[in-house]
C-alpha cells in the first residue's frame, strides 16, 4: 500500500524551512526521499533504516519514527535549488527489492 | 560517464504497435528496476530484477516482458501498446543492502 504524504503542496520563499511527512500502514524497514525536478529523474536524498540514526546533510535532514512507522523531511533555510517534487519510498523488509512511493509533495522556493 | 542510461528518450506511436526501450547501468549494482510514472506523478514499480533473475512482477499485464541478458542491462518491451501505457517510464538500479536507488533519465511513451 502506497504511503501517504503531506502537504501535497508547499510554497516557501528562499530561507524558510519546510518539513514533508511520510506516513505508512506497514511496518517499514526503510524509507528513502529523492528529489525530482520537472523533466528529470528523481534523485536520491537519503535513507534512513530501522534502528538507524537520523540523517543529514547540508541543510536537509530526515527522522524515522519506527513506532508510528512514519518519517520526516527537514529542509532548512531553503534555497531556490530546492524546489521540486519530493518523494518518500518505503521498503519492508530488509533487502526488499522494491520501494512503494509516495505521492509526492511539491515543494516551490520563491525569491 | 552516465550511471543509468536508457534510450530512447522519448517514443511516439500508435496503438498496436510493439516497442522496446533499453537501459545500461555501469554502477556495478545487482538489481534492476523499471518504474511507471503517470501524469499525477505515481511512481509505481513494475519490474524487480537481482542478478539477471526476476525477482518482483507487480501484477503487470503480459503485454509488458522485461529481459535481462546480464546484471548491467534490463529492457523492457512493450507489444501491442494501449493509449493508457502512455507515461514516463523509468529504470533504476541499487545495490542489495545498501545506498538508494539511481534513476535513468526515463522515457516519455506517448500512444496515439
Amino acid at each position: 500500500q502506497q504511503p501517504v504524504q503531506s502537504p501535497q503542496a508547499v510554497i516557501l520563499r528562499e530561507g524558510e524551512d519546510a518539513v514533508i511527512n511520510c506516513s505508512s500502514s506497514k511496518a517499514l524497514y526503510s524509507v528513502h526521499w529523492y528529489r525530482q525536478k520537472h523533466g528529470e529523474a528523481p534523485v536520491f536524498l537519503m535513507i534512513l533504516l530501522k534502528g538507524g540514526e537520523q540523517k543529514g546533510h547540508d541543510k536537509i535532514s530526515a527522522s524515522f519514527n519506527e513506532k508510528k512507522q512514519q518519517s520526516s523531511l527537514y529542509l532548512t533555510a531553503s534555497q531556490l535549488s530546492y524546489s521540486g517534487t519530493y518523494f518518500c519510498g518505503t521498503g519492508e523488509a530488509q533487502g526488499a527489492q522494491k520501494l512503494v512511493f509516495g505521492q509526492g509533495t511539491r515543494l516551490t522556493i520563491n525569491p | 560517464d552516465t550511471a543509468v542510461s536508457q534510450t530512447p528518450k522519448y517514443l511516439v506511436t500508435q496503438m498496436g504497435n510493439d516497442k522496446s526501450i533499453k537501459c545500461e547501468q555501469n554502477l556495478g549494482h545487482d538489481t534492476m528496476y523499471w518504474y511507471k510514472q503517470d501524469s499525477k506523478k505515481f511512481l509505481k514499480i513494475m519490474f524487480s530484477y537481482n542478478n539477471k533473475e526476476l525477482i518482483i512482477n507487480e501484477t503487470v499485464p503480459n503485454r509488458f516482458s522485461p529481459k535481462s541478458p546480464d546484471k548491467a542491462h534490463l529492457n523492457l518491451h512493450i507489444n501491442s501498446l494501449e493509449l493508457g501505457d502512455s507515461a514516463v517510464y523509468f529504470c533504476a538500479s541499487s545495490q542489495t543492502g545498501s545506498g538508494g536507488y539511481t534513476f535513468g533519465s526515463g522515457t516519455r511513451l506517448t500512444v496515439v
